[in-house]
């Protein structure tokens, strides 16, 4: 069974600031890595991947990946009131497996 | 581009009965997934589907779930004499063969009291 742990916060920062989210994981077999955003009684909503080391900027949003220490973040830049929202980071396996894994996910205000 | 849909999208039901959701894919999704998600946890995983065939199922499926998707597009997710340990949001996803980015309904929120 894979475990995929975040910082269960609650991480409050103040408009503007960079938030910044963790996760890490236990199976060192896990191939892509996901940011899901989910809004308090909404559905997940994808915001971000990536399955290579490194960084991968998408506007404000920058996951990091580092593998050799099963670790990935994401790290929100000038963060805004509507960015308040659970942040839940999910792995699958081995190339071609089929289903993710989440963590609790990690609740993110953000004040005005 | 229509997103992946679901229905009902809340169910409040009595202990014993049965409940059937349903799952539309996006169009062009060849694979369907099945979630569950209770308060304060991540989403897990419960079953999934290669067009008609589930391909995997979850420990936590027990024998009152049942899952199917009989011509490949939509799917539907059946809970037999439902217990109040059931009530939870049931989340399907789905895919595109070959990329690993899953996109969810919003959800069926089922309550049983």
């Amino acid at each position: 069974q894979k475990e995929v742990e975040q910082n269960s916060g609650p991480l409050s920062v103040p408009e503007g600031a960079i938030a910044s989210l963790n996760c890490t994981y236990s199976d060192r077999g896990s191939q892509s890595f996901f940011w899901y955003r989910q809004y308090s009684g909404k559905s997940p909503e994808l915001i971000m991947f990536i399955y290579s080391n490194g960084d991968k900027e998408d506007g404000r949003f920058t996951a990091q990946l580092n593998k050799a220490s099963q670790y990935v973040s994401l790290l929100i830049r000038d963060s805004q009131p509507s960015d308040s929202a659970t942040y839940l980071c999910a792995v699958n396996g081995e190339t071609g497996a089929n289903n993710l894994f989440f963590g609790t996910g990690t609740r993110l205000t953000v004040i005005p | 581009d229509t997103g992946v849909s679901q229905d009902p999208r809340h169910k409040i039901t009595k202990r014993g009965q049965n409940v059937t959701f349903r799952c539309d894919p996006i169009s062009e999704h060849n694979r369907l997934y099945w979630y569950r998600q209770t308060l304060g946890q991540g989403p897990e995983f419960l079953t999934y589907f290669q067009n008609e065939a589930q391909l995997e199922k979850s420990r936590l499926l027990s024998d009152r779930f049942s899952a199917e998707r009989p011509k490949g597009s939509f799917s539907t997710l059946e809970i037999q004499r439902t217990e109040q340990g059931d009530s939870a949001m049931y989340l399907c996803a789905s895919s595109f063969s070959g990329r690993p980015q899953q996109y969810f309904g919003p959800g069926t929120r089922l309550t049983v009291t």
